[in-house]
């Protein structure tokens, strides 16, 4: 089956411990992003990656790193987690570009950041 | 960047069409109009995109006006399990290449028995 998986779903850490959320995809797709949600503020990008080594800032990158080493995995990677990065997190991919193309998305992370 | 505006909720009976608007009258030529919705905190899921011309699939009916400067995405016939936030984007590149993906904040669409 096509998908996007992540993990883990739910999380609970405390502020200053390291964490990674990995995400991977079957579809041999070129383009992977981060997103996450707040209420109220709709889902916003965090990073995204045309393809493998290819990473770039979305538009809350700080706090937040990601790596591409293979085509399949892009974990968002916190160094230094603190509460106000406590959100719903969703990893997505797509073919290609995703402004000609549709992006499937995970099934998203909870975080809480204590 | 391509800006889209929706309504933040509507309600519907089931059973009827279920009409959803999103202006997005900063649109260039060559960009999109994507609809997704999220159920509940579930991933979005995409539902339909268009350029000019109207379009449909099995799930929905997306309606572009000439000007490209607003769309209607159409549920025919709402069923409770439509209860959503829908969301309207036109993803767009900057001057700098990067690629903007703008949610927003979507319409939350009730279904109702």
């Amino acid at each position: 089956e096509a998908q996007v998986t992540q993990n883990p779903r739910y999380l609970i850490t405390v502020t200053g411990k390291k964490l990674t959320v990995t995400c991977s995809q079957n579809m041999n797709h070129e383009y992977m992003s981060w997103y996450r949600q707040d209420p109220g503020l709709g889902l916003r990008q965090i990073y995204y990656s045309m393809n493998v080594e290819v990473t770039d800032k979305g538009d809350v990158p700080e706090g937040y790193k990601v790596s591409r080493k293979e085509k399949r995995n892009f974990p968002l990677i916190l160094e230094s987690p603190s509460p106000n990065q406590t959100s719903l997190y969703f990893c997505a991919s797509s073919l290609s570009r995703p402004d000609y193309n549709e992006q499937f998305f995970g099934p998203g992370t909870r975080l809480t950041v204590l | 960047d391509a800006k889209t505006t929706q309504p933040p909720s509507m309600d519907c009976a089931e059973g009827r069409a279920a009409n959803l608007p999103c202006n997005h009258s900063t649109i260039s030529g060559n960009e999109y109009v994507y609809w997704y919705r999220q159920i509940h905190s579930q991933g979005p899921q995409y539902i339909i995109h268009g350029l000019k011309n109207n379009e449909t699939n099995e799930m929905a009916s997306l309606i572009i006006t000439e000007d490209r400067k607003s769309s209607t995405l159409i549920l025919p016939h709402a069923t409770l399990r439509d209860t959503a936030v829908y969301y309207c984007i036109a993803p767009t590149t900057d001057t700098s290449g990067t690629y903007k993906y703008i949610f927003g904040t979507g319409t939350r669409l009730k279904v109702l028995a």
